[in-house]
């Protein structure tokens, strides 16, 4: 298996564009976590899915953030409109026994 | 509230000694984990243990459910090994979410 992908791997936006951040998690893995880490805050967590249904979401900063995993195979986080403080590391991990694998990671730069 | 301290914030070593970074957090936990994040970005799940000890090569974690505390040791540390270190708890009976610790930097020097 090929890991987690992200995609894409670096992302510079203007303020007010909409922003999708895809993720294709390990084949077989039933959590889907979405992070963000910022040189402030670290790794935070913004929504996991179990079995493609959203399961926590508390993490998401607000009503700009929303993600989806319509299959198993796929999820997107969309930042709309963006703004310069979403500008950070966003990570996905895949897990199926607690221990998480991690994408590459996008770097999104919102100017 | 759920926190999570890790020490020393960061660390240089010279090439060779034995490195201990230590973890500890605040309530009950089901997991705890040990992350490598090499200045590239990546990230790569080292440990995940829940009690005792457990040994990857030159890397050894353990944990003290009772100190509510975790220690990450590299012997013979080498440049290569130079990343931050995190730490991550589970909270709760299911997997949950992750809590992370801010990570130490550590630096090898050859």
């Amino acid at each position: 298996d090929a890991g987690v992908i992200q995609s894409p791997r670096h992302e510079v936006t203007e303020m007010g564009q909409e922003v999708t951040l895809r993720c294709k998690p390990i084949s077989g893995h039933d959590y889907l976590f979405w992070y963000r880490q910022t040189m402030m805050r670290g790794l935070e967590l913004l929504i996991y899915f179990n079995n493609n249904v959203p399961i926590d979401d508390s993490g998401m900063p607000e009503d700009r953030f929303s993600a989806k995993m319509p299959n198993a195979s796929f999820s997107t986080l969309k930042i709309q409109p963006s703004e310069p403080r979403d500008s950070a590391v966003y990570f996905c991990a895949s897990s199926l026994e607690a221990e998480a694998f991690f994408g590459q990671g996008t770097r999104l730069t919102v100017v | 509230k759920n926190e999570v301290e890790q020490s020393p914030q960061n660390l240089t070593a010279q090439e060779g000694e034995f490195i201990t970074i230590n973890c500890s957090y605040s309530v009950g936990i089901s997991a705890l984990h040990w992350l490598q994040q090499h200045p590239g970005g990546g990230i790569v799940s080292l440990f995940m243990l829940s009690s005792g000890k457990k040994k990857h090569g030159r890397l050894i974690a353990t944990i003290n459910i009772q100190e509510k505390h975790s220690s990450l040791h590299i012997t013979a540390s080498h440049p290569r090994d130079s990343a931050v270190y995190i730490c991550a708890v589970n909270y709760g009976g299911s997997q949950g979410n992750l809590i992370f610790g801010k990570g130490t930097k550590l630096s090898v020097k050859p």
